[in-house]
This record gives structure tokens, sequence and C-alpha cells, in this order.
């Protein structure tokens, strides 16, 4: 069975810290790889993961995917209060249309 | 819209009845999903349109549940004798392209259904 598997589930930090969250997925056909962050209300994109080695940056974040060892993992540097959140991975195939996602990592950055 | 909208967004209902939750994607895009999220969990999927075709309800938990799409825009997904372990928070999501791995998702703020 396919699963996605987040670590750590929950971390706290100082404003300022890098933090590091990691996604380990066994998806049958894997395609792609998915990083989502949920606020209070609806998950929002951050990055999709198609090639190992290639790290995808947007600001603060940046991810990058191993295809050999099937695991990422989403950095934040100098973390502000504004990223506390959970962060959720998520795994899709060739084969079908759903995305299967994990628990998520939920993170709380303290002033 | 600017975004994926549903309604309503908190719905309370007495075990047995049937429910109608309601999704209008982002104009324009073509795939629509249904997921249910339990508190502390992940997104789980139920269901999948691609315009007006349901492309895969492998997702739905049992006949009580179903899902429409009719004129491949506004979706609604319908339960029918809702149970108490139906209560959790039901999440629209639409994407530009087919598939999720072609083109990210837009989830709504969903809605939230509690069976008393």
């Amino acid at each position: 069975e396919d699963k996605v598997v987040q670590s750590p589930l929950s971390l706290v930090v100082h404003e300022g810290d890098t933090v590091t969250l990691n996604c380990s997925y066994e998806v049958t056909n894997f395609r792609s790889l998915l990083w989502y962050k949920q606020e209070k209300k609806a998950p929002t994109f951050l990055f999709m993961l198609t090639s190992s080695g290639i790290e995808k940056k947007s600001g603060r974040l940046s991810s990058i995917l191993d295809k050999k060892e099937l695991f990422s993992i989403l950095n934040i540097t100098a973390t502000q209060t504004g990223d506390s959140a959970v962060y959720l991975c998520a795994g899709g195939s060739y084969n079908t249309d759903k995305l299967i996602f994990g628990t998520g990592t939920r993170l709380q950055v303290f002033p | 819209g600017a975004g994926v909208s549903q309604s309503p967004r908190y719905k309370v209902t007495k075990r047995g009845q049937d429910v109608a939750l309601r999704c209008d994607p982002i104009s324009g895009h073509v795939s629509l999903y249904w997921y249910r999220q339990a508190l502390g969990q992940g997104p789980e999927f139920l269901t999948y349109f691609n315009y007006e075709a349901q492309q895969d309800k492998s997702g739905l938990p049992n006949d009580r549940f179903s899902a429409e799409r009719p004129e491949g825009s506004i979706s609604t997904l319908t339960i029918q004798r809702t149970e108490q372990r139906d209560s959790a928070m039901y999440r629209c999501a639409s994407s530009l392209g087919r598939g999720p791995t072609n083109s990210p998702l837009h989830f709504g703020n969903g809605t939230r259904l509690t069976v008393t």
C-alpha cells in the first residue's frame, strides 16, 4: 500500500532558527512529490518536485528530492512567526490521479 | 472566482440525515477533487473529476457517498444516511490541468461536517 511518512510530527523553534522537515514515500510508479503549507484554512501549494537532486527555492524555503532513497526535505531558513503552520507532503504517481498525503509536521515558531 | 469556494462552511446534522456539500472551483480549472481530512491527519482522497466525467471514485468509503459535476464546473458531494464516523473536514480542490502531478491542486477552505 502506498504511503507517505513525515517527521518530525511536531517542531518548536525560535525566530531565526533553521528547520528541516522530512518526508519519505513509498508510491507505486512515483511521479512527483509535493509540499503544501496549511495554516488555519486551506493547504496552499509550495513546491512540486519531479527530478532528483534539483533544489527548488522560494525565498527562505527550499526543497529537494532524492528518488534513490525515496525522500524529500523542506528547509526553512531564518524562520519567522508567520512560518508557523502544518507542512504537508504528498506523493503522486503515473497510475492514478490522487495524491497520498502524510500526516504533516506541525511547526511552531516563537518570537 | 478568486479561489475554490465551498459551502456551507459548517454543517451540523443528525445521524441518518442526508447532506449535500457544494464546491465551486476556480474558473477554467478542468480537474476537481474531493478530499476528507480528519483532525491531525493529512487529506485523504475521495474522488476526482475531469470536466464532468468522474474518473476515479476509489476513495469513496461506501455507497452512501456520491459526487457529481454535471456541467463540468460546480460539484456536489452527497452523503446519505449520515453516521457519526462521517464527521470530518471535507475539502474540494481544483487544478488547471489533468492530474495533481501535472498542475498543483488549489484547495478550498472546506466544509466542517459534524454528525450528532
